[in-house]
């Protein structure tokens, strides 16, 4: 069973409205819990990264939320935009050795339409 | 610009005939791994590196080898392909563990 569940599998939105992505996890101990950005074939692209300290982080019309008491994890897409359609991917970090142990979600593949 | 460059970005081969995919990265960055990605699984960790020469496995390692030689090279190696190992392949890099990791475009990797 996968220790990082994302939810929806898959979303569609008309453009200019706001979504709220999922993610929940069980992987303990937690270093930091990071939200990619991945356009169809190409690699992820890093949009937020947050330590167990942190609750919120924003970039730009994106903005996330931890909350590490229930390990869930949220990315809020504000006044979506037609660029916005891709997969978004919840990955947590775990302490393992001298390196960190990284476990991926499988992704909610948001689709922004006219 | 800071990248992370994969060759080739696509492969077709036949089972048995050893090939190597590149990956480089001009940031000094000391980790480095290595990604899979098939449908339905998400991304899985092949291989990882938190330096030269200091190399380790991560979840699916079987049938993958690798190096790390020099700083911004790190070689996925596939000595004997099959077809269980046509997938996409992504190349990471990152900094540190708390900072952003830096992804290769990906190689598409068919085994008939």
């Amino acid at each position: 069973k996968n220790q990082v569940e994302q939810s929806p599998q898959s979303l569609i939105i008309l453009e200019g409205k706001n979504c709220t992505l999922q993610c929940n996890y069980t992987v303990s101990p937690f270093s930091n819990l990071r939200w990619y950005k991945q356009d169809t074939g190409r690699g992820p692209v890093s949009l937020t990264i947050m330590t167990f300290s942190e609750n919120t982080k924003s970039n730009g019309r994106y903005t996330a939320t931890l909350d590490a008491d229930t390990k869930q994890s949220s990315l809020h897409i504000t006044a979506s935009q037609l660029s916005d359609s891709a997969s978004y991917i919840c990955v947590v970090s775990a302490p393992h050795g001298g390196y960190q142990k990284v476990t991926f979600g499988t992704g909610t593949k948001l689709q922004v339409i006219p | 610009e800071a990248q992370v460059t994969q060759n080739p970005r696509y492969l077709i081969t036949v089972t048995g005939k050893k090939l190597t995919v590149t990956c480089s990265q001009n940031m000094n960055h000391e980790y480095m791994s290595w990604y899979r990605q098939d449908p339905g699984l998400g991304l899985r960790q092949i291989y990882y590196s938190m330096n030269v020469e200091v190399t380790d496995k991560g979840d699916v390692p079987e049938g993958y080898k690798v190096s790390r030689k020099e700083k911004r090279n790190f070689p996925l190696i596939l000595e004997s392909p099959s077809p269980n190992q046509t997938s996409l392949y992504f190349c990471a890099s990152s900094a540190d563990k708390n900072t952003e990791a830096f992804f290769g475009q990906g190689t598409r990797l068919t085994v008939v």
